[in-house]
């Protein structure tokens, strides 16, 4: 199985903040990465795939860039919206595998 | 505008069976693979299971194989989630999720199972 680990676990910060999540993956996944926002109560929101492409709808403050076994997912300014958590998954294969996830905190 | 509603979460038992129901809208059914994800309480997401647009393959997870089974019925736009010989640990709310070449791109509400005495 690819393990996925994401760091940091719980990020502090302010509105208008340049915000990174990392994302590592156990083996190459080549591009075989998305991003997910999910809010408390609600279901995962696809943000980024294929590692660095926006999926429509998504604000251009989120991006996302890597290959192979690191990923970073970054905010250029931090919205009262993006308060959330995110996780990485490879779907490099069937067997899909997700990060721990990254709560994203009020300072 | 894809929709996917699943039903069938309830409190059940350990040892007991349940089986849950996912009712997908807006897309082509029968043209995409589909998947369960669960997640349980404060924890992170697990992928459960997949199924091809077809319903010839199948694909699980080691902590749900030879326990849950998946299916769909592609008259019916509905995916299936056949789950026996429940566990405590297999409490989560259950997400059924549209797959894209194994990108999941869309994501139903979720239903809570909860396997408990």
């Amino acid at each position: 199985d690819i393990q996925m680990t994401q760091s940091p676990s719980t990020l502090s910060a302010s509105v208008g903040d340049r915000v990174t999540i990392t994302c590592r993956a156990s083996q190459s996944i080549s591009s075989w990465l998305a991003w997910y926002q999910q809010k408390p109560g609600k279901a995962p929101k696809l943000l980024i795939y294929k590692a660095s492409s926006l999926e429509s709808g998504v604000p251009s403050r989120f991006s996302g860039s890597g290959s192979g076994t690191e990923f970073t997912l970054t905010i250029s300014s931090l919205q009262p919206d993006d308060f959330a958590t995110y996780y990485c998954q490879q779907y490099d294969s069937y067997f899909r595998t997700f990060g721990q996830g990254t709560k994203v905190e009020i300072k | 505008e894809v929709q996917l509603v699943e039903s069938g979460g309830v409190l059940v038992q350990p040892g007991g069976s349940l089986r849950l129901s996912c009712t997908a809208s807006g897309f082509t059914f029968s043209n995409y693979a589909m998947s369960w994800v669960r997640q349980a309480p404060g924890k992170g997401l697990d992928w459960v299971s997949a199924i091809g647009g077809s319903g010839d393959n199948t694909y699980y997870a080691d902590t749900v194989k030879g326990r849950f089974t998946i299916s769909r019925d592609n008259s019916k736009n509905t995916l299936y989630l056949q789950m026996n010989s429940l566990r405590a640990e297999d409490t989560a709310v259950y997400y059924c999720a549209k797959d894209k070449q194994w990108l999941i791109d869309y994501w139903g509400q979720g239903t809570l199972v909860t396997v408990s005495s």
